[in-house]
């Protein structure tokens, strides 16, 4: 069954600290996708990034940068020089895919709460 | 473009009531999804849709019903509410594909407490 860990529950970082958020999946698939989900104080679901399971580059956006590694089953998420902004709930999720079903249903982490103190 | 719009954005309910959260894009859209998330357990999916006249249960569905018309539109309908339905429900959608690769776009979430 697809499954997605987040272990860390709630991390606390003072500004301009680096941050990563760990991201565990568990997936039967051999084709599928990853993505985080940022969801601040006001509480919209924001998309960040989404990655397929035959890239394994990592990637860089700005200050925030996400480590894929099929081998543990991880897809992290880093953010450098942690902002006051970057407060929220960040969710990493999984792509479940049924070949002839095209139900796509999209299986969550329960979150981690990223408290950035100034 | 709006965007997924879902309305009320709050509601409190009485235990055995029934109500109906609304939701509509503009997107053309084929593939449709109710969440609720609760703290501390993320999201989890009660129904979903695929196309107009085309609905399939998530994870718990149970306590709910769904509809699908049109493209635009998927209400999510509580019928007897208990307190156990207390939670923030959130509205997503995407385009059409088996590939799993489109990103959902979520609506603002309808906070829901029942007495």
């Amino acid at each position: 069954a697809q499954k997605v860990t987040q272990a860390q529950t709630e991390i606390s970082v003072v500004e301009k600290e680096d941050v990563t958020l760990d991201c565990v999946y568990e997936t039967r698939d051999t084709t599928y996708y990853l993505f985080w989900y940022k969801q601040p104080p006001s509480g919209e679901l924001v998309f960040l990034i989404r990655r397929n399971s035959f890239d394994e580059q990592n990637e860089i956006s700005g200050r925030y940068s996400w480590n894929f590694q099929k081998s543990t089953s991880s897809f992290n998420f880093t953010i450098t020089a942690s902002q006051v902004v970057d407060s929220a709930v960040y969710f990493c999720a999984l792509s479940e895919m049924n070949y002839g079903g095209a139900t796509n249903k999209l299986i969550f982490g329960t979150g981690t709460l990223l408290a950035v103190q100034p | 473009n709006a965007g997924v719009t879902q309305t009320p954005k709050f509601r409190i309910l009485k235990i055995g009531q029934s109500m109906t959260l609304q939701c509509t894009q503009d997107m053309n859209h084929n593939y449709m999804y109710w969440y609720r998330q609760d703290p501390g357990m993320g999201l989890k999916l009660i129904y979903y849709s695929v196309g107009a006249g085309i609905t399939d249960k998530g994870e718990v569905p149970n306590g709910y019903n769904v509809s699908r018309s049109t493209t635009e539109d998927f209400p999510l309908r509580l019928e007897l509410a208990a307190p156990s339905q207390t939670s923030v429900y959130f509205c997503a959608s995407r385009q059409g594909s088996t590939s799993g690769a489109n990103v959902l776009t979520f609506g603002a979430g309808s906070r829901l407490t029942v007495l």
